[in-house]
C-alpha cells in the first residue's frame, strides 16, 4: 500500500522568512503533485513533477522531486500573508492505478 | 463552464436518508474521479472513471456507496442508508487521459452532513 507522509504537519512562519516542507512516499513512483487548500475551499493544482530531478518555480514556491530518495520538497521563499493555505502532496504510484495517494496536508500560517 | 462543477454544494441529510451527489468534469476529461476529504480520515480516493466504465472502484468504504457515469460526463454518486461517519466534503476530479501523464481538477466539493 502506497504511503505518503509530509512534514511538518503544522508550521507558523513570519513573512520574508524561508522554510521548507517535506513528502516522503513509500513507492516506486515518478509522478508527484502539489495542490493548495484555501479553507473552505477545493484543491488548487500548483506543481506537476514526473521525472527524478524535476524542479519546478512558480513566485516565492519551488518543488522539487528526487525519485531515487522518494522524496518531494517544497521550498517557500521569502513568506508573504497570501500563501496561508494548507498543501498537499500526492502520489500517482506506478501500481496504483489512476488514483491519487495524498499526504496529510501541511497547515501553513504566515504572520505578518 | 471553465472547471469541474459539483451540486449541490452543501447538503444536510437525516441519517438513514439516500443522497445523490452530481459532478460535471472539465469539457473533453476522460477521466473522472470522486474522493473524500474528512477531518479523520484526510483525503480518499474512493472511485474512478475511463469513459463510463470504472476500472477502479476499490476506494468505495461500503455496498452503500455506488457512482455511475454516463455519456462520458456527468457523474452521481450515490449515498445509500447515510450513517453519520459519511459526514464529509465530497470532492470530484478530472484530468485528461494521455500517457499516465495527467494533473486531476479538483472541483469545489459537496459539504454532506449527516445528522
Amino acid at each position: 500500500e502506497l504511503k505518503v507522509e509530509q512534514n511538518p504537519l503544522f508550521l507558523s512562519m513570519q513573512e520574508g522568512k524561508n522554510y521548507t516542507i517535506y513528502c516522503n512516499y513509500s513507492t516506486t513512483s515518478d509522478r508527484l503533485y502539489w495542490y493548495r487548500q484555501d479553507p473552505g475551499k477545493s484543491l488548487e493544482s500548483l506543481f506537476v513533477l514526473l521525472s527524478n530531478g524535476a524542479v519546478k518555480q512558480e513566485g516565492r514556491l519551488m518543488a522539487s522531486l528526487d525519485t531515487k530518495a522518494r522524496l518531494s520538497t517544497l521550498h517557500i521563499t521569502a513568506a508573504v500573508h497570501d500563501l496561508s493555505a494548507t498543501y498537499f502532496c500526492a502520489v500517482d504510484g506506478e501500481t496504483s492505478g489512476s488514483r491519487l495517494t495524498f499526504g496529510e496536508g501541511t497547515q501553513l500560517t504566515v504572520n505578518p | 463552464g471553465a472547471g469541474v462543477s459539483q451540486s449541490p454544494s452543501n447538503k444536510v441529510t437525516e441519517k438513514g436518508k439516500d443522497v445523490e451527489l452530481r459532478c460535471d468534469p472539465i469539457s473533453g476529461h476522460t477521466a473522472l474521479y470522486w474522493y473524500r476529504q474528512s477531518l479523520g480520515q484526510g483525503l480518499e480516493f474512493l472511485i474512478y472513471f475511463q469513459g463510463n466504465s470504472a476500472p477502479d472502484k476499490s476506494g468505495l468504504p461500503s455496498d452503500r456507496f455506488s457512482a455511475e457515469r454516463t455519456g462520458g460526463s456527468v457523474s452521481t454518486l450515490t449515498i445509500q442508508r447515510t450513517q453519520q461517519e459519511d459526514s464529509a466534503v465530497y470532492l470530484c476530479a478530472s484530468s485528461w487521459e494521455t500517457s499516465g501523464r495527467k494533473t486531476q481538477y479538483f472541483g469545489p466539493g459537496t459539504r454532506l452532513l449527516v445528522l
